[in-house]
């Protein structure tokens, strides 16, 4: 069952903006994760963030987490149409052993 | 440093077939992951296994099971196939087990059953 939501299900931008997708879930975590998927290809992991930090940056990104909100964010800035691709978080619970669970994605396209 | 390889990359089955999917995780990793992903369900969790040892199982049925090997390699195996069944397969490995270690997926399988 999903753990987290992404919200939007879907967004779309021009080139050089910023692209905010969201991610609300329901139990204590451990950790929340960030993982990119192009079509048809496998995921790759972008960021990890712990359950006692509030802010991490990675090159471009920065995401976001409130733990009294049980909510994240990831900030794509000056967004290229390479970032094209479906977003997911994934966390996992705070009770341990147990395995990362993903939402169902934010579909980002970025027009050039 | 060769990434996670998963085969076959395409597949097509008829009802009430079996099938196996193979993954070869990046090497030095000992933990496996697999993951179903439909268009309707997202991703839904498998399987984990950590030194042949299987850690955690997702909620889908018998019909659905898996195994590591010494080398770290997986398999994992559908019976009895049905037509939900398609959908892309990804395994995932990592360094170790665990919360904080990041998974590092495959390309998937892409299995049609018709």
């Amino acid at each position: 069952s999903q753990q987290g939501e992404e919200d939007p299900q879907a967004l779309s931008i021009q080139e050089g903006e910023n692209a905010t997708m969201n991610c609300s879930y329901k139990t204590s975590i451990n950790n929340l994760q960030w993982y990119r998927q192009n079509s048809g290809r496998g995921l790759v992991h972008l960021i990890l963030i712990r359950s006692n930090e509030r802010e991490k940056h990675s090159g471009r990104l920065r995401v976001t987490l409130d733990t009294s909100k049980k909510s994240s964010s990831l900030l794509i800035t000056a967004s290229r149409a390479a970032d094209t691709a479906s977003y997911f978080c994934a966390t996992v619970r705070y009770s341990g052993n147990t395995p990362l669970v993903f939402g169902k994605g934010t579909r980002l396209s970025v027009i050039a | 440093k060769a990434g996670v390889t998963q085969t076959p990359r395409y597949l097509i089955k008829t009802r009430g077939q079996q099938v196996t999917l193979s993954c070869s995780p990046i090497s030095g990793h000992r933990s496996v992951s697999w993951y179903q992903q439909t268009p309707g369900q997202g991703l839904q969790f498998l399987f984990e296994y950590f030194s042949e040892t299987q850690r955690n199982k997702g909620n889908f049925p018998g019909r659905f099971s898996g195994r590591q090997f010494s080398n770290s390699r997986s398999e994992m195996n559908v019976s009895t196939l049905e037509l939900g069944d398609s959908a892309l397969y990804l395994c995932a490995s990592s360094l170790v087990a665990g919360s904080d270690s990041p998974l590092h997926f495959g390309n998937g399988t892409r299995l049609t059953v018709t």
